[in-house]
């Protein structure tokens, strides 16, 4: 099965300032044939289902904000929040949809400094 | 609009099985895959199974396999996640959502989940 690491488990970012999270997989979740990044982020906040934010690694999800954007390729993903804002607040989940089961990384949960 | 309705919190003993719903409004139902997913108390989000509803071809994560049923009633739009002999280890949440479409099986729609207590 693959795994999904994320780092940090939790970051405080002052609002206006970048945020970054990482996330790597046990194995490269490119699919060679369509050059696709089978990865999603999803963002949760307390009390809510989770929010697909990107997919294919660096496409966004319908109404999201474009100060959130999805990077990189193979084994290693980057989600960056551009300027934060107040209701960023959240943890953020990464996932891999290359082979089932379609794992999750751990969460990074996202406060302000 | 597409939209993802649990059946509501349920508190059940050990032993008991459990049947959770998930209906499914505002697309054509059997032209999506969903999927359950379980989040335990403060842990990460963890990819229960799979169904089709159109053919009901189902998929399990191996982690799962043999402890949940799911399956679809294409009549009422209506997707299930049967949970057996639970234990309260089973106490967490369950969230159904939806393939984006467009988006391979990156999960675009989400229900608002169903809270399952298990305790003696």
């Amino acid at each position: 099965d693959i795994v999904m690491t994320q780092s940090p488990d939790s970051l405080a970012v002052s609002l206006g300032e970048r945020a970054i999270i990482n996330c790597k997989s046990s194995q490269s979740i490119l699919y060679s044939s369509n050059n696709n990044n089978y990865l999603a982020w999803y963002q949760q906040k307390p009390g809510q289902p989770p929010k697909l934010l990107i997919y294919w690694a660096s496409t966004r999800g319908s109404g999201v904000p474009d100060r959130f954007s999805g990077s990189g390729s193979g084994t290693d993903f980057t989600l960056t929040i551009s300027s934060l804002q107040s209701e960023d607040v959240a943890v953020y989940y990464c996932q891999q949809y290359y082979s089932p089961p379609y794992a999750f990384g751990q969460g990074t949960k996202l406060e302000i400094k | 609009e597409v939209q993802l309705v649990q059946s509501g919190a349920e508190v059940k003993k050990p032993g008991e099985s459990l049947k959770i719903s998930c209906k499914a409004s505002g697309y054509i139902f059997t032209s999506y895959w969903i999927a359950w997913v379980r989040q335990m108390p403060g842990k990460r989000l963890e990819y229960i199974g799979l169904i089709n509803p159109g053919d009901s071809d189902t998929r399990y994560n191996p982690s799962f396999q043999g402890q949940v049923t799911v399956s679809a009633d294409k009549s009422i739009t209506t997707a299930y996640l049967q949970l057996s002999s639970l234990k309260a280890s089973d106490t967490a949440m369950y969230y159904c959502a939806r393939y984006i479409g467009g988006g391979g099986p990156a999960l675009g729609y989400w229900g608002q989940g169903t809270l399952v207590t298990v305790s003696s």
